[in-house]
C-alpha cells in the first residue's frame, strides 16, 4: 500500500495566522482526501483533491478557509487560513489504495493547536 | 443522512476477547471497514467486509455483519496490550470514494 509522509506533525499557532500542511505520497494517486479529526468525534471529510482540477469541498467547508493545492499526482497541501481556536484539531490526508474495497491509507496527521 | 455510531470506550483484561460494536445507516453500503489508530499515528486499515458477507475472519480478528439491523462488530481474540488503540468503524456510501467514519472506540487493555 502507499506510504504517506505528512508534515508538520504538530504545531501551535496564533489566531489569525495560517498554516499549510503537506502530504507526500510515495506513488501516484488520482484522489487525495483531507479529513479533520476532533477529539471524541468522527473523522470529517473536508475535501477531495484531484490533480488538475479544483478540489471538491464538503458541506460546511469552503475554499477561502481551507485552500487546497494538488500540483501533481504525489503531493497535496491543505492550508488552514485565518485560524481561530475552533480550528484546533488533527488534520489527516489520505489516499485510496487498492482495487475493489476502497480502503484508505492515512498520513500520520497534523495536530494543530490555535491559541 | 449517513451516520455511523459506536461506543466511545471499552476496557478488557489481557487475554480476554474484545467486541467493538458499530451501527450504520446506509443500507446500500458496499464495504464496511475497521481502522485502528495508535497514539500519534494515522489510521491503519485493519480489515473490511463486503456487504454480501455476514462474517469474515482474519487471524485474531472476526468481523460480523448483520445487514438487516445495520450492525457491524469487530471481535479481537486474546486481546493484548498492543491492541490498545482507537478503533474506527466506517462505511463506504453508495457510489464509492466517500467513506463515513464513526467517532472511534477507545480500547483499553489491562495487564
Amino acid at each position: 500500500s502507499a506510504v504517506i509522509s505528512q508534515k508538520p506533525s504538530r504545531d501551535i499557532c496564533q489566531r489569525g495566522t495560517s498554516l499549510t500542511i503537506q502530504c507526500q505520497v510515495d506513488s501516484q494517486v488520482t484522489m487525495m482526501f483531507w479529513y479533520r479529526q476532533q477529539p471524541g468525534q468522527s473523522l470529517t471529510l473536508i475535501a477531495t483533491a484531484n490533480q488538475g482540477s479544483e478540489a471538491t469541498y464538503e458541506s460546511g467547508f469552503v475554499i477561502d478557509k481551507f485552500p487546497i493545492s494538488r500540483p501533481n499526482l504525489t503531493f497535496s497541501t491543505l492550508t488552514v487560513s485565518n485560524m481561530s481556536p475552533e480550528d484546533s484539531s488533527i488534520y489527516l490526508c489520505s489516499v485510496v489504495t487498492g482495487v475493489g474495497p476502497y480502503g484508505y491509507t492515512f498520513g500520520s496527521g497534523t495536530r494543530l493547536t490555535v491559541v | 443522512g449517513e451516520d455511523v455510531e459506536q461506543s466511545l470506550f471499552l476496557s478488557v483484561r489481557e487475554g480476554d476477547s474484545s467486541v467493538i460494536n458499530c451501527t450504520y445507516t446506509d443500507s446500500s453500503s458496499t464495504y464496511l471497514y475497521w481502522y485502528k489508530q495508535e497514539p500519534g499515528a494515522g489510521l491503519q486499515l485493519l480489515t473490511y467486509i463486503f456487504s454480501n458477507m455476514d462474517m469474515k475472519q482474519d487471524q485474531r480478528l472476526t468481523v460480523l455483519l448483520n445487514k438487516k439491523d445495520k450492525h457491524l462488530s469487530l471481535r479481537i481474540a486474546d486481546t493484548q496490550t498492543g491492541d490498545s488503540a482507537i478503533y474506527f468503524c466506517a462505511e463506504e456510501v453508495t457510489g464509492g470514494f466517500k467513506t463515513i467514519f464513526g467517532a472511534g472506540t477507545r480500547l483499553f487493555v489491562k495487564a
